[in-house]
């Protein structure tokens, strides 16, 4: 079955610098990669996917790549704000079946 | 539209009681699926149904039974609850064919 790991497990940055996130998946058949921003006490909230069939994806200071071949994805957030202090989880799955999450990265933003 | 329900949000229970965790959903989607959250172990996958009378088994099933006998609900029976069931429960429901998956507000469950 699909195995995702993600890294780092925390992350630290101050206000407005930019913080990246890795995640790696085992299955090749996986087509859908999306990433969830969770607040304490609070669901996970979807950010952004992206498909097997796209390489980069943007939305305002958030963007997710996919490098297929090496099996890896990230998530890239600029210019970053202490709201966007929060746990993210990248998520593997093949089209239709479960989603498989990553343990989590806690990010902080300092001001 | 009330989207993904979940009760109740907070229960304690006893090592060996049962009881029954709900998930309710007014969007007629068809895939729902359960996830237990533990501290530095992410969203892991419980059961999931893709859709009414279809049931399977995620990574952890052990010690949880379900049942999806309307489209509407999707409840996580745990039979004899042990300490290592404590977790918060997430539900979620996916919208059609875009595999975008949303998630319940969560039950969180303590087995003393």
């Amino acid at each position: 079955g699909e195995n995702v790991e993600q890294h780092p497990s925390t992350l630290s940055v101050q206000e407005g610098d930019s913080a990246v996130i890795k995640c790696t998946y085992s299955d090749s058949a996986s087509n859908y990669f999306p990433w969830y921003k969770q607040e304490l006490g609070k669901r996970p909230q979807l950010i952004i996917d992206i498909r097997s069939n796209v390489g980069e994806k943007k939305d305002q200071r958030i963007a997710v790549t996919l490098n297929k071949t090496a099996k890896h994805f990230s998530l890239h957030i600029t210019e970053t704000q202490p709201e966007d202090s929060a746990v993210y989880f990248c998520a593997a799955s093949f089209s239709g079946t479960a989603l498989i999450f990553g343990k989590g990265t806690t990010l902080s933003v300092s001001s | 539209n009330a989207g993904v329900t979940q009760t109740p949000k907070f229960q304690v229970l006893k090592t060996g009681q049962s009881m029954t965790l709900q998930c309710a959903q007014d969007m007629n989607h068809e895939y729902m699926s359960w996830y237990r959250q533990d501290p530095g172990m992410g969203l892991r996958l419980i059961h999931y149904s893709v859709g009414a009378g279809i049931t399977d088994q995620g990574e952890v099933p052990n010690g949880y039974n379900v049942s999806r006998s309307t489209t509407e609900d999707f409840p996580l029976r745990l039979l004899s609850a042990a300490p290592s069931q404590t977790s918060v429960y997430f539900c979620a429901t996916q919208i059609g064919d875009t595999d975008t998956q949303y998630f319940g507000p969560g039950t969180r469950l303590t087995v003393l």
